[in-house]
């Protein structure tokens, strides 16, 4: 059983729509991440979290937010998508050993 | 900040030669955690290999890897290529200090192609 889970798995929004990712965990991880990837610069960290209620900027969090409301749950927001957020979204969980557990995907196209 | 810089873009290998992709980094912490991750087609990416201590090599599923402090390194390496090798492979960094947060900071990424 997927212990990350992501939905949706393929989304479509219009540019300047809100845009809610969600992500799911069963590893009973503190942290959760969420990357995108894109050809040519690889995963990229955008927030994570070190647990319930908490949340931090990772290396390209501008135009993104995110949110975090219980251990299981971590949530990545685009307020106002834009066409330049078109990309591949991953979720992972960790712990303290560094080994992260990515979640299958979410493919994001802005029009 | 960190960095990570691996073998660019694409290398296609015939089966049966060896694998070896290039990672190197940059960082002010002294001990750092160097990692390769994997990502086949249609799956998820996962950790293939983390680093141990200095100058020791650490093996996994027939691939393997040593970190040497002295040159800033942490290549990839296999003696023989199988097609089921191809995939997207990630070299990553964590400084060690942010254990709590187990952030990593990723390559590039490498896609390695094995064709009969």
């Amino acid at each position: 059983e997927a212990a990350v889970t992501q939905s949706p798995r393929n989304k479509v929004a219009v540019t300047g729509g809100k845009v809610t990712l969600s992500c799911n965990q069963t590893n009973n991880h503190n942290n959760m991440y969420w990357y995108r990837q894109d050809t040519g610069h690889g995963l990229r960290l955008i927030h994570y979290s070190y647990g319930a209620g908490s949340t931090e900027k990772g290396d390209i969090p501008d135009g993104y937010k995110a949110s975090r409301p219980s251990q299981e749950n971590f949530s990545l927001i685009l307020e106002l998508a834009t066409p330049s957020q078109t990309s591949v979204y991953f979720c992972a969980s960790g712990t303290w050993g560094y080994e992260q557990y990515f979640g299958p995907g979410t493919r994001l196209t802005v029009l | 900040g960190d960095s990570v810089t691996q073998t660019e873009g694409l290398v296609t290998l015939t089966e049966g030669l060896p694998v070896m992709l290039n990672c190197t980094y940059q960082t002010i912490y002294s001990n750092p955690f160097l990692f390769w991750y994997v990502h086949y087609l249609n799956e998820s990416p996962r950790l293939l290999l983390k680093s141990s201590t200095d100058n020791k090599r650490t093996e996994h599923q027939g691939f393997h890897a040593t970190l040497h402090k002295s040159s800033s390194s942490f290549h990839l390496q296999k003696s023989s290529a199988q097609l089921s090798d191809s995939a997207l492979y990630y070299c990553a960094l964590s400084d060690g200090i942010g254990a709590n947060t187990g952030k990593l900071t990723f390559g590039h990424g490498t896609i390695l192609r094995v064709h009969p």
